[in-house]
């Protein structure tokens, strides 16, 4: 059964710490996965796509990686903000002949304190 | 500015009502999607479409229904046959190609009065 889990479900650090989330994937096959961030009431945004020759990449504060053997991702957010406070969707897209679909993890809730 | 609109933002449904949810997009993208958030759960595909006059059914399409006449919209009904439609609504759209992303609107929270 493809399936993306995350963890940890809820997170609440102090501003200006970083922090780490967790996603793990069973799909198959694999196409590329996606880290969003969604604030409280909005649709998610897209920070960075990761694809299977990918280990590492950054946007800004944001670090993603993604082990294609374990089938494993994180996101490290560095230096965070209070306005980092928000839902973290991992996204995985899978891709055949012809069609492909996107499944999503439950998301990591952060809250991020002054 | 480019980008999906959803409306309305809140929306009340009476017992046995269908309701019809707005999304539109300027993004000339081709695929659009419809997708249903609960608390505690990833998001739930309720029907896609990748072409005008085309879409097809998702996960959860039981109780809705959808059309693409036009490829800037696509408007989700909430038909009298979903029993349990409180929820989150986000409208999607992508480009179709390779390594493409989603784009969301800004969702429609349904609730049941």
């Amino acid at each position: 059964k493809n399936q993306v889990e995350q963890s940890p479900q809820s997170l609440i650090i102090l501003e200006g710490k970083n922090c780490t989330l967790q996603c793990n994937y069973t799909v198959s096959p694999f196409s590329n996965l996606r880290w969003y961030k969604q604030d409280t009431g909005r649709g998610p945004v897209s920070l960075t796509i990761m694809t299977f020759s990918e280990n590492t990449k950054s946007n800004g504060r944001y670090t993603a990686t993604l082990d294609a053997d374990t089938k494993q991702s994180s996101l490290h957010i560095t230096a965070s903000q209070l306005s980092d406070s928000a839902s973290y969707i991992c996204v995985v897209r899978i891709s055949t002949t012809g069609t492909y679909k996107y499944i999503f993890g439950t998301g990591t809730r952060l809250k991020v304190l002054a | 500015d480019g980008g999906i609109t959803q409306s309305p933002k809140y929306l009340f449904r009476k017992e046995g009502q269908n309701v019809t949810l707005s999304c539109e997009q300027n993004l000339n993208h081709d695929a659009m999607y419809w997708y249903r958030q609960d608390p505690g759960q990833g998001l739930r595909l309720i029907y896609y479409s990748q072409i005008v006059n085309d879409f097809q059914k998702g996960d959860i399409a039981e109780g809705y229904s959808v059309s693409r006449e036009k490829k800037e919209s696509f408007p989700l009904t909430v038909t009298s046959a979903q029993k349990n439609p409180t929820a989150f609504y986000l409208c999607a759209s992508s480009p179709g190609l390779v390594n493409e992303k989603l784009f969301f609107g800004s969702g429609t929270q349904l609730s049941v009065l």
